[in-house]
């Protein structure tokens, strides 16, 4: 089974809206991270936001938030505010346990259009 | 920028050949993580080195291996290239195993013919 399921490959979203990508994990570990990078164009992978499995709250950082639902083992990533400078592939990931591997989804490729 | 740097940034080989791949992690940083991207795919880990010593391998061939230096850069070595090797290579340093984000280089795209 994928341990990191990302079912949009592709979404559109208008400058300046907000736009929810979606992501999907399975484990058996109970202490496990979620994380979201974003790659552009270039390649270099770029921290956007991380959950911690123990977490109560969810995590924020800037435009950018994650809606956790722990029972039905989703990470979703929420942009506001578009901008197009967002335009880009986001993977979603997962650490589980102690070490420092990461499981990538297959990613979303997101066009904020002006 | 993430202070993690890759070299060289893309590379050219034939199939049958080797091929060295460096990272300096970010200063601070003594676990090194690989990462192969296919295209259209999502990073899949390879091998990560923990001070100087492997700690972890993903479902990749003896052919992939791997060196960390006492400075924790490190090396990725690939013997006997195949087509199915093209790809973009990441490398990932973090402060230790149980640390949260990993940081990125901006990878190495090898291409076989």
């Amino acid at each position: 089974a994928q341990k990191i399921t990302q079912t949009q490959p592709g979404m559109f979203v208008q400058e300046k809206e907000a736009v929810t990508l979606d992501c999907t994990y399975d484990t058996s570990d109970p202490s496990y991270g979620l994380f979201w990078y974003k790659q552009p164009s270039s390649g270099e992978m770029i921290f956007l936001i991380y959950q911690g499995s123990y977490d109560q709250q969810n995590a924020t950082e800037g435009r950018y938030s994650l809606n956790f639902q722990k029972a039905r083992k989703s990470a979703n990533l929420v942009i506001s505010a578009s901008q197009l400078g967002d335009s880009a592939m986001y993977f979603c990931a997962m650490r589980e346990g102690g070490g420092s591997r990461l499981t990538f989804g297959e990613g979303t490729q997101l066009t904020v259009n002006p | 920028e993430t202070g993690v740097t890759q070299s060289p940034t893309h590379l050219i080989k034939t199939r049958g050949q080797q091929v060295t791949l460096r990272c300096s992690s970010q200063s601070g940083h003594n676990t090194v993580s690989w990462y192969q991207q296919a295209l259209g795919q999502g990073p899949q880990f390879i091998f990560q080195y923990y001070r100087e010593e492997e700690n972890g391998r993903g479902n990749f061939p003896p052919r992939f291996s791997g060196l960390q230096f006492p400075n924790y850069s490190s090396e990725l070595n690939v013997n006997a290239l195949e087509l199915d090797d093209s790809a973009l290579y990441l490398c990932a340093s973090s402060p230790g195993t149980i640390r949260t984000e990993a940081f990125f280089g901006q990878g190495t795209r090898l291409t076989v013919v």
